[in-house]
């Protein structure tokens, strides 16, 4: 069956634009995360959403960043007014959601954004 | 505060050769314990997790990690390396908090594999 699907696989902007990026999960899966994993370093939380429970947005960086999740399917993160140091691959991962912390979570390819 | 640590940066071995990766977390419960493989360009991929049971565990293509609580590791062995093993691992620990699940992952190991 299809895996989780991110678009746009790269995008280049320029400083101060906005960015949306696109992750669409496995069918079924009622948890997403999204990750960032800056050049040569691991993979940052986001933030994570269960069902239509409130998503925990605690490792939001800053007020730039937001995400939002339409029912149990495709979620949006947007980025505002982007700076240098957002330049990173976007990850975003889901999981079936019955099992609690010990369940797998199913990568995307990213997103790789690079701020000019 | 929860954490993981993967201590080697960067790892080269011979084709043939015997591979081990280091990850210790710390963390107050029962963690459960996961290794993913990520190959250039690609997305992460699960090798093995450990949650309950027997402490060895084995996982995709020819890979085993042993849980030790006494030293907070959870090291992943290969008997052999395949060149294209050549991929940057990541341990991560999973946990519920504050009523979420979460996935701290620690910094990557980057393997090289010469011929």
């Amino acid at each position: 069956g299809a895996g989780v699907s991110q678009s746009p696989s790269n995008k280049v902007t320029e400083k101060g634009k906005d960015v949306e990026l696109r992750c669409d999960p496995i069918s079924g899966h009622t948890a997403l995360y999204w990750y960032r994993q800056r050049l040569g370093q691991g993979l940052e939380f986001l933030i994570y959403f269960q069902g239509n429970s409130a998503p925990d947005k605690s490792g939001l960086p800053s007020d730039r960043f937001s995400a939002e999740r339409t029912g149990e399917s495709v979620s949006t993160l947007t980025i505002q007014r982007t700076q240098q140091e957002d330049s990173a691959v976007y990850l975003c991962a889901s999981s079936p959601g019955l099992a609690g912390p010990q369940e797998t979570q199913y990568f995307g390819p990213g997103t790789r954004l690079l701020v000019l | 505060a929860q954490s993981v640590t993967q201590p080697d940066i960067h790892i080269t071995v011979s084709e043939g050769a015997s591979l081990e990766l280091r990850c210790n977390y710390s963390y107050g419960a029962t963690p459960y314990l996961f290794w993913y493989v990520q190959s250039p360009g690609q997305g992460l991929q699960l090798l093995l997790k450990y949650f309950s049971g027997d402490t060895l565990v084995q996982g995709i293509k020819g890979f085993e990690a042993e849980f030790k609580r006494s030293q907070s590791s959870f090291n992943l062995r290969k008997p052999s390396v395949h060149w294209s093993d050549a991929a940057e691992y990541f341990c991560a620990v999973g946990m519920f908090s504050g009523g979420y699940n979460k996935l701290i992952f620690g910094a990557g190991t980057r393997l090289a594999v010469h011929p």
